[in-house]
C-alpha cells in the first residue's frame, strides 16, 4: 500500500520569505501523480500543484514550485515570496496512474503560519 | 461548472440517529471519493467509486457506515446509528477519466451529541 509522510506538523515563515514543506512517499509503482493541496480555514481543499512521475521537470505554478526526487521518493513544495493568504494546512497526496482508477492518499498535513 | 456539491454543510444530530450525507459530483466525472477529516486521524479515505461501482471500501469504519452511488450524478454516505466519535468533516471529491487530481466539495461538518 502506498503511504505519504509529512514530517513537519507545523512551519512558519516571514511574509515575503521562502519556505519549503517536505513530503516523502512509498510506492512500488513507476507511474503515478503527486499533489499539494491547500486547506485554508474555510476548509475548502484547493489544488496547488501537481507532478506527473514520468516528467523529470519540476512543476511550477507562479510562486509555488516542487522539488521532485523520484529515486528518493521525495516531493517538497517551495513557496516563494510568502503572502499572508498562504497561511493554511498543506497536504501532500499520491495517486497511482492506473487507468482503472485508484485512491488518492494524503499525508498528515503541515500547518503553515505566515508572520507579517 | 458548479463544482462538487455537498449537502448539508452542517449537521447536528443526536446519538443513535440516522445521518445521510449527500454529494453531487461534477458532470462527466467518473470517480467519486468520500473522505473523513478529524484532528486525530487527518484525512481518511472511506470509500471510492469508479463508474458508480464501489472499488475500495476498506476505509469504511464499521457496519454502521454505508455508501451508495445509484447513478453518475449522486452519492450518499449514511451512518446508522450515529455515535459521538463520528463527529468530523466529511468530504466528497470527484475526478474525470484521464485526469488525476480530485476536485473537492466544501465538506459537511457533522456533530453527533
Amino acid at each position: 500500500a502506498q503511504t505519504v509522510t509529512q514530517s513537519q506538523p507545523e512551519m512558519s515563515v516571514q511574509e515575503a520569505e521562502t519556505v519549503t514543506l517536505s513530503c516523502t512517499y512509498d510506492t512500488s509503482e513507476s507511474d503515478y501523480y503527486l499533489f499539494w493541496y491547500k486547506q485554508p480555514p474555510s476548509r475548502q481543499m484547493i489544488l496547488v500543484i501537481r507532478q506527473e512521475a514520468y516528467k523529470q521537470q519540476n512543476a511550477t505554478e507562479n510562486r509555488f514550485s516542487v522539488n521532485f526526487q523520484k529515486a528518493a521518493k521525495s516531493f517538497s513544495l517551495k513557496i516563494s515570496d510568502s503572502q499572508l493568504g498562504d497561511a493554511a494546512m498543506y497536504f501532500c497526496a499520491y495517486r497511482s496512474a492506473r487507468p482503472s482508477g485508484s485512491r488518492l492518499t494524503f499525508g498528515e498535513g503541515t500547518q503553515l503560519t505566515v508572520n507579517p | 461548472d458548479a463544482g462538487v456539491i455537498q449537502s448539508p454543510r452542517h449537521e447536528v444530530t443526536e446519538m443513535g440517529q440516522e445521518v445521510t450525507l449527500r454529494c453531487k459530483p461534477i458532470s462527466g466525472h467518473n470517480s467519486l471519493f468520500w473522505y473523513r477529516q478529524t484532528m486525530m486521524r487527518g484525512l481518511e479515505l472511506l470509500i471510492y467509486f469508479n463508474n458508480n461501482v464501489p472499488i475500495d471500501d476498506s476505509g469504511m469504519p464499521e457496519d454502521r457506515f454505508s455508501a451508495k452511488m445509484p447513478n453518475a450524478s449522486f452519492s450518499t454516505l449514511k451512518i446508522q446509528p450515529s455515535e459521538p466519535r463520528d463527529s468530523a468533516v466529511y468530504f466528497c471529491a470527484s475526478t474525470y477519466p484521464g485526469n488525476a487530481e480530485a476536485f473537492f466539495g466544501q465538506g459537511t461538518r457533522l456533530t453527533v451529541v
